[in-house]
């Protein structure tokens, strides 16, 4: 199993452009969550999303959308990128409601000038 | 939504001395896991506790979950250089379905 992927794993975009994080795991997970990481800084919630049809905002949605079609994937979206979302992306799957256990994906380092 | 603490916010030791950290919650907190990322890396589950009072040990790592449920700790004995990275506390949501996070501490490891 490859676990949780994420690409690209690196982007420079430009203020006012928009682009798209690919996310998919291959274990089957029901629950997938979208984090943001800055710097010296704990995770922040994006959106979640506990199956595939259902998504919700977490902390920090604004200028952001995500859709889950499939159970596999689960893409992150930036609209008119800001310097603000200048950050680390971590996608992460869970498998029951149960367990408490994220696998995280590698990262996405972006980064809006 | 729940807002868990985390103290100190980095923290130098010499290698073989131990290491702890602290993550603290005004509210009662459903559950606590603990997550280690090592520079450059993503985070990685290291445990989840559940219960009043409950201790789990791997290796040279304890884990504390306080009796009132309102806080929790780490403790490396002996740390090693392979200790290095920053751990980060998480708690979820009443619903379990949304995860909020510690700020992390970040451990360097003196040879």
């Amino acid at each position: 199993n490859a676990g949780v992927t994420q690409t690209p794993k690196f982007r420079i975009l430009k203020i006012g452009q928009s682009m798209t994080l690919q996310c998919t795991q291959d274990m089957n997970h029901n629950y997938m969550y979208w984090y943001r990481q800055d710097p010296g800084m704990g995770l922040k919630l994006i959106y979640y999303s506990v199956g595939a049809g259902i998504t919700d905002k977490g902390e920090v949605p604004n200028g952001y959308n995500v859709s889950r079609s499939t159970t596999e994937d689960f893409p992150l979206r930036l609209e008119l990128a800001a310097p603000s979302q200048t950050s680390v992306y971590f996608c992460a799957s869970r498998v029951l409601l149960s367990s408490y256990e994220q696998y995280f994906g590698p990262g996405t380092r972006l980064t809006v000038t | 939504g729940q807002q868990v603490m985390q103290i100190p916010q980095y923290q130098h030791v010499q290698e073989g001395e131990d290491f702890t950290t602290y993550c603290n919650s005004s509210t009662t907190l459903s559950n606590i896991q603990w997550y280690k990322q090592r520079p450059g890396g993503h985070p990685v589950f290291l445990i989840q506790l559940v219960k009043s009072g409950e201790v789990k040990k791997q290796k040279r790592l304890t884990f504390q979950f306080g009796e009132a449920k309102k806080n929790s700790s780490l403790h490396i004995t002996a740390t090693q250089t392979t200790d290095v990275g920053t751990y980060f506390c998480a708690s979820t949501s009443r619903t379990g379905n949304q995860f909020y996070f510690g700020t992390g501490t970040s451990l360097t490891v003196i040879p």
